[in-house]
């Protein structure tokens, strides 16, 4: 069936270098993606959203990049901080008045 | 209150009991939404509300689930006849306006069935 999923199950960076989270998605007709971000304990929360009519969209020291041809998501962290440790989720939705899918998520280590 | 609370934070239930986990969305939010989590996976999603109407339900697992919210503000999931593999985080979400991405959650129900 169609689903978001995670290239990488757990990605480790050092202190103030750049991450990147990846994520391919396999519904085409999916309008919105969207990065979640949980700390352990927590309920999901939201980073930022793209809509498929956009390539890039940047907030603050994060930066999500779509690509539609390879149905390629990427989310990018700046200058990545010990506060940025947590599971990542990309997840669609079909249109924004819809149920929001999610991938399986990955583990991002920050290394001191 | 200031951010989507759920209750109870932790629940213990015996195989084949019934439990009723509740949700406060953020106050004035149309849209509700109810997802599992089962450890080290993604939020799966079971149900969605807008108001007080149930516009879908497609992602519950079998007739033992059961959700409502009757007057567009509290939801309530209901889970009878509890299994083992109901044993998961029940995670609550809500947003303010349609058309809003920005879907708010609170911290889950944690639930695990012995």
């Amino acid at each position: 069936g169609e689903s978001v999923g995670l290239h990488l199950p757990t990605l480790s960076v050092q202190e103030g270098d750049n991450s990147i989270i990846n994520c391919a998605y396999s519904n085409s007709a999916s309008d919105y993606f969207i990065w979640y971000k949980q700390e352990s304990g927590k309920g999901p929360q939201f980073i930022i959203d793209i809509r498929s009519n956009m390539d890039k969209r940047q907030g603050q020291r994060v930066t999500v990049l779509l690509n539609k041809t390879v149905k390629h998501l990427s989310l990018q962290i700046a200058a990545t901080q010990p506060g940025d440790s947590a599971v990542y989720f990309c997840a669609e939705t079909p249109n924004r008045d819809d149920k929001i899918i999610f991938g399986k998520g990955t583990r991002l280590h920050i290394l001191p | 209150g200031a951010g989507v609370s759920q209750s109870p934070r932790y629940k213990v239930a015996k195989r084949g009991q019934d439990v009723a986990l509740r949700c406060d969305p953020i106050s004035g939010h149309v849209s509700l939404f109810w997802y599992q989590q089962a450890l080290g996976q993604g939020p799966e999603f079971l149900t969605y509300f807008q108001n007080e109407a149930q516009l879908d339900k497609s992602g519950l697992p079998s007739d033992r689930f059961f959700a409502e919210r009757p007057e567009g503000s509290v939801s309530t999931l209901k889970i009878q006849r509890t299994q083992q593999e109901d044993s998961a985080v029940y995670l609550c979400a809500s947003s303010g306006q349609t058309g809003d991405t920005e879907a708010f959650f609170g911290q889950g129900t944690r639930l695990t069935v012995v």
